[in-house]
Order: C-alpha cells, then structure tokens, then sequence
C-alpha cells in the first residue's frame, strides 16, 4: 500500500530559529500534498496544499512567509517553519495523494516544541 | 457552525461490546466519507472509504451513510484493546479538499 514517510518524528528547538519538516512517499508519485496541524484533542486543521511544481495554496489565516512549503519533486514536500515561537509548538501532519484511489496516505507526523 | 460535527468522547467500552460512533455535516455537496484512526502521537490511518449513500463493511467495521440526514456512522462489532485510539471523520464534495471531525476518543476495557 501507499506509505508516506514523515521527517522528524519530534523535534525541539529554540525560539527564532527554523525547523524543515519532510514528507515523502515511498511507493507512489504524490501529485497533491497536504499539510495539518493538530492541537491536543482537536481536529485537523489544513493549513496548505501544495502540487509538485507550483506555489502551495495556503488556508485563510495561515502565513505564507511562516510556514514555507517546498514540493519540488513528486515524491517531497517541505514545510520549514521560519522563526518559530512557542505558539507553533503543534503536531504537524502531512498527507499525500497520487490522484487516484482512496482518500489520502498520511505520514506518521511531527512533533514540534518550541522553547 | 462548524462543517462538520463529532462527539469528542471519551467514549469508554468493555472489550466485545458494539461500538458506535458519529458525525453529522452541514454541507449537502459532501459525497466521499472517511474514517481514520490515529493512535496517540501517529499520523491518521484510513479506516473505511464510503461514496455517497449507504453502507459497507470491513471485517469488524461497518460505515453507514445517510445523506438524507447529513449524519454517518462508523460500527465497531466485538471492540478490542487495540481498537482504543482516536477515530476521525473526512468528507469531502471533490476529493480537493477534506474536512475533518475533531475526533472522538474511544477507550476499550479489556
């Protein structure tokens, strides 16, 4: 089955610095992907889809200049938080889709702290 | 309103009872609905995928649709242990993009 591998599984750094999230799919091309955020017993919230080779589209309220999104190759997608503060301390979650087949393959998310 | 609607729970359950959980939607479009389940910490594994009306069923697991009523169902029949975890909703009108219930939270005694 489609596997989505998610890069780190947590992470912890200090306020002002950027952290780079990697998402990529093992055994597909992911067309379309998705990148959550998740805050303790709270749904998903989407804040950008990205497809390979154009701009992401970003939900309302989410920044753009923050949250980079990179999906350079049908198989990787970045999200690089820039200058995090401790309210994106957040589980991030990325999905992936190759257009066909059934909803979408999320990778195993990250866990971000910012101190 | 919210798009779409879940009990968070926690909903707690002795092991081999029935176990039924909910979502009800606001937007008459949505035709693809979706069960996850995400184990604490774990990204969200798909459960069930549902097109439109009606019901399927997957060993244990059985997902019903009522677009009539707005409102879908997931059945867990002979609940384990390790069905304890968080369970999600997703519809979707165009597979473009999903929205997600707030999961409800279900606990299953041994």
């Amino acid at each position: 089955g489609a596997v989505v591998s998610q890069h780190p599984s947590r992470v912890i750094c200090k306020s002002g610095t950027s952290v780079k999230i990697e998402c990529r799919s093992l055994d597909f091309q992911a067309t379309t992907m998705f990148w959550y955020r998740q805050f303790p017993k709270q749904s998903l919230m989407l804040m950008a889809t990205s497809n390979e080779g154009s701009k992401a589209t970003y939900e309302q309220g989410v920044e753009k200049d923050k949250f980079l999104i990179n999906h350079a190759s049908l198989t990787l997608s970045t999200l690089t938080v820039t200058s995090a503060h401790p309210e994106d301390s957040s589980f991030y979650i990325c999905s992936a889709s190759s257009g066909t087949g059934y909803g979408y393959t999320f990778g195993s998310g990250t866990r971000l702290t910012v101190v | 309103q919210k798009e779409v609607e879940q009990d968070p729970g926690p909903l707690s359950v002795p092991e081999g009872a029935i176990v039924s959980l909910n979502c009800t939607y606001s937007n008459s479009a949505f035709q693809y609905f979706m069960w996850y389940r995400q184990y604490s910490r774990k990204g969200p594994e798909l459960l069930m995928y549902t097109y439109s009306s009606g019901n399927k069923e997957d060993g244990r697991f059985t997902a019903q649709v009522d677009k009539s009523s707005k409102y879908i169902s997931l059945f867990i029949r002979d609940s384990q242990p390790s069905d304890s975890a968080t369970y999600l909703c997703a519809m979707s009108n165009n597979f473009n993009k999903f929205y997600f219930g707030s999961g409800t939270k279900l606990n299953v005694k041994p």
